[in-house]
């Protein structure tokens, strides 16, 4: 059973538009979401994180918005630049330090 | 700090064989976790270690799959026999206990191809 999903493989967007990619889960015992980064032939990096106690963190070009009452967490990417272009992992954590990803989205930025 | 160093970076290997994927954590670091990537389920978790000690394998897919961590500097993912439903990227990460909710530190994977 995926805990975590994205239901998006891919998202294309034009440069300096917004990037809104979409996350849903299903244990309502998570309590900390993150956002990864992983370009092609590198590990995943971290990119932004948001506790259930706040329904949005803000980080430069990025902002994770959190609700919780329809477990979904987005992530805001303005404005998007062609360096962006990469596969973005959703996860969460229970409090035990394991966190559960989803699949995966692409997004592609065009110049 | 070098980060986490996963090796080989790739592996082919013949189906049957016995496959060893190797992982050195960063120096510290209290925990280590390996995970498997394919399309279809993204990044999953295999199994992941709290001071050398296994913590939870829930995620290891069969009898097949076996992981060790000696010491706390060096870890193994071992695949015997391997089959082709078997190739993936296998990554390793770890991370400090007050680190968690910050994120791991992952490796570059090591792609495994079983032909």
């Amino acid at each position: 059973d995926q805990q975590v999903k994205q239901n998006s493989p891919s998202l294309s967007v034009q440069e300096g538009r917004i990037s809104i990619l979409n996350c849903d889960y299903t244990n309502s015992m998570f309590d900390y979401f993150l956002w990864y980064k992983k370009y092609p032939a590198e590990g995943p990096t971290f990119l932004i994180s948001i506790s259930s106690i706040k329904d949005k963190n803000e980080d430069g070009r990025f902002t994770v918005f959190l609700n919780k009452s329809a477990k979904h967490l987005s992530l805001h990417i303005v404005p998007s630049q062609p360096g962006d272009s990469a596969v973005y992992f959703c996860a969460a954590s229970a409090g035990t330090g394991k966190l559960i990803f989803g699949q995966g989205t692409t997004l592609q930025v065009k110049p | 700090d070098a980060g986490v160093i996963q090796s080989p970076r790739h592996e082919v290997t013949e189906m049957g064989q016995e496959v060893t994927l190797r992982c050195k954590p960063i120096s510290g670091h209290d925990y280590l976790f390996w995970y498997r990537q394919t399309m279809m389920r993204g990044l999953e978790l295999l199994i992941y270690f709290n001071n050398n000690v296994p913590i939870d394998d829930s995620g290891m897919p069969e009898d097949r799959f076996s992981a060790k961590m000696p010491n706390a500097s060096f870890s193994t993912l071992k695949i015997q026999p391997s089959e082709p439903r078997d190739s993936a990227v296998y990554f390793c990460a770890s991370s400090l206990a007050t680190g968690l909710n910050y994120g791991y530190t992952f490796g570059s994977g090591t792609r495994l191809t079983v032909v």
